[in-house]
């Protein structure tokens, strides 16, 4: 079954730098777009990133864009978040999550939880 | 920009009545809408896209309908299973976002 796997959260400090990865299995990772959406406690729903699925065109949320990079690697099947210059406002569960055949997500991984604190 | 207004923000009603949940665009959008329900410590989950079409293993009871910029996410009898947010979701097509509504919480009254 498809499965999609997130790492790299935790706590860092104002100005700091962080990696999220996304692992996925069950599905031909290079065929698909995957992006990152992320949910500040309490609050909704925020796409932050998406990667086409071969790669070379990467699209950002205003919040976020020149701080935060997307990337892949289809030999590993494992999607990425570099993350820079974070703010207390990038608090959030970050989800990567898989396009589907239109401009929905079909598939969420569980979430990791970024916290931005001194 | 493109804005998803969802109303009402929450909905308060007991199992097995009917919930209708409402999406509007600020802007003419296609069809590609789709509808995700997050239950508390958990993923969102796909429930419909293309405004109407149900996703694989999402019971019947689950419908969407609309075009344009008004759309409806229709749970035709609350399970208890049901109560949850849930949230409408559109691509705008150029430069490409992702946008999300604010949220419904369906809640037990």
């Amino acid at each position: 079954q498809i499965q999609l796997v997130e790492s790299g959260g935790g706590v860092v400090q104002p100005g700091g730098s962080l990696r999220l990865s996304c692992a996925a299995s069950g599905f031909t990772f290079s065929k698909y777009g995957m992006a990152w959406v992320r949910q500040a406690p309490g609050k909704g729903l925020e796409w932050v990133a998406f990667i086409r699925y071969d790669g070379p065109n990467q699209y950002f949320a205003d919040s976020v864009k020149g701080r935060f990079t997307i990337t892949r690697d289809n030999s590993k099947d494992t999607l990425y978040l570099q993350m820079s210059s974070l703010r207390p406002e990038d608090t959030a569960v970050y989800y990567c999550a898989k396009e589907g055949v239109t401009d929905y997500f079909d598939r969420w991984g569980q979430g990791t939880l970024v916290t931005v604190s001194s | 920009e493109l804005v998803l207004t969802q109303s009402p923000a929450t909905l308060s009603l007991s199992p097995g009545e009917k919930a209708t949940l409402s999406c509007r665009a600020s802007q003419s959008v296609s069809s590609y809408l789709a509808w995700y329900q997050q239950k508390p410590g958990q993923a969102p989950r796909l429930l419909i896209y293309d405004a109407s079409t149900r996703a694989a293993g999402i019971p019947a009871r689950f419908s969407g309908s609309g075009s344009g910029t008004d759309f409806t996410l229709t749970i035709s009898s609350l399970e208890p299973e049901d109560f949850a947010v849930y949230y409408c979701q559109q691509r705008r097509s150029w430069p490409p976002t992702w946008t999300f509504g604010q949220g419904t919480k369906v809640e037990i009254k």
